[in-house]
């Protein structure tokens, strides 16, 4: 079975633009979450989607959306970067309603200057 | 303020010896805790998971041991290998999350010396 695939591995953006990120769960999965890495914070909660709804939100400015399709794909955006979003974007995939083992991807290192 | 946190940044250990991974929790709604191991480039993999309503968690070379009265759970690598090499990360989740929702340590860096 295909593991958590993300798209793009690799970006730089300049600040203020925006960005998107995609992310296809393993097959069967139903929940998405995102986390931001950073080497000062760690690995900090964005917010997860089920069934095309956002059931839980971290801490992260409304810069920070995102959705889920009917395909359990997902997407998320940041608007007007700033030097700070760089930072690698991991999604994650669970199989069931609540299940904590989830299963990451190898996620997007994103670079603003 | 960081719920989940792992003191040691980094630990060395030499090959065939114990590895112990500590990391330590602030909220006592947390019910279910996890190890995750992560290379760099890749994304986290997960190792191991405990629940509350239990103190030992064993499977194959690693354990997760949980202390819920310290708020302290270690996970234990016997015998170490030099392909062990990696950030291990903690993180907890609560009942109270509708749905996913982890909250991480910080990490730390092991490394196995053969």
């Amino acid at each position: 079975k295909a593991g958590v695939t993300q798209t793009p591995r690799y970006l730089i953006k300049t600040r203020g633009q925006q960005v998107t990120l995609s992310c296809s769960p393993i097959s069967g999965h139903r929940s998405v979450s995102w986390y931001q890495q950073t080497p000062g914070q760690g690995l900090q909660f964005l917010f997860e989607y089920f069934s095309e709804t956002q059931r839980n939100k971290g801490n992260f400015p409304g810069r920070f959306s995102g959705r889920q399709f009917s395909n359990s794909r997902s997407e998320m955006n940041v608007s007007t970067l700033e030097l700070g979003d760089s930072a690698l974007y991991l999604c994650a995939s669970s199989r069931r309603d609540s299940s904590y083992e989830q299963y990451f991807g190898p996620g997007t290192r994103l670079t603003v200057t | 303020d960081q719920q989940v946190k792992q003191n040691s940044p980094s630990l060395s250990v030499q090959e065939g010896r114990i590895s112990i991974l500590n990391c330590d929790y602030t909220n006592s709604m947390f019910d279910y805790f996890l190890w995750y191991k992560k290379y760099p480039a890749e994304g986290p993999t997960f190792l191991i998971s405990i629940s509350s309503i239990k103190d030992k968690n064993e499977d194959g070379r690693f354990t997760v041991f949980l202390n819920k009265s310290a708020k302290h759970l270690s996970l234990h690598i016997v015998p170490s290998q030099p392909g062990d090499s990696a950030v291990y990360f903690c993180a907890a989740s609560s009942p109270g999350n509708a749905g996913n929702m982890l909250t991480f340590g910080g990490g730390t860096r092991l490394m196995v010396k053969p």
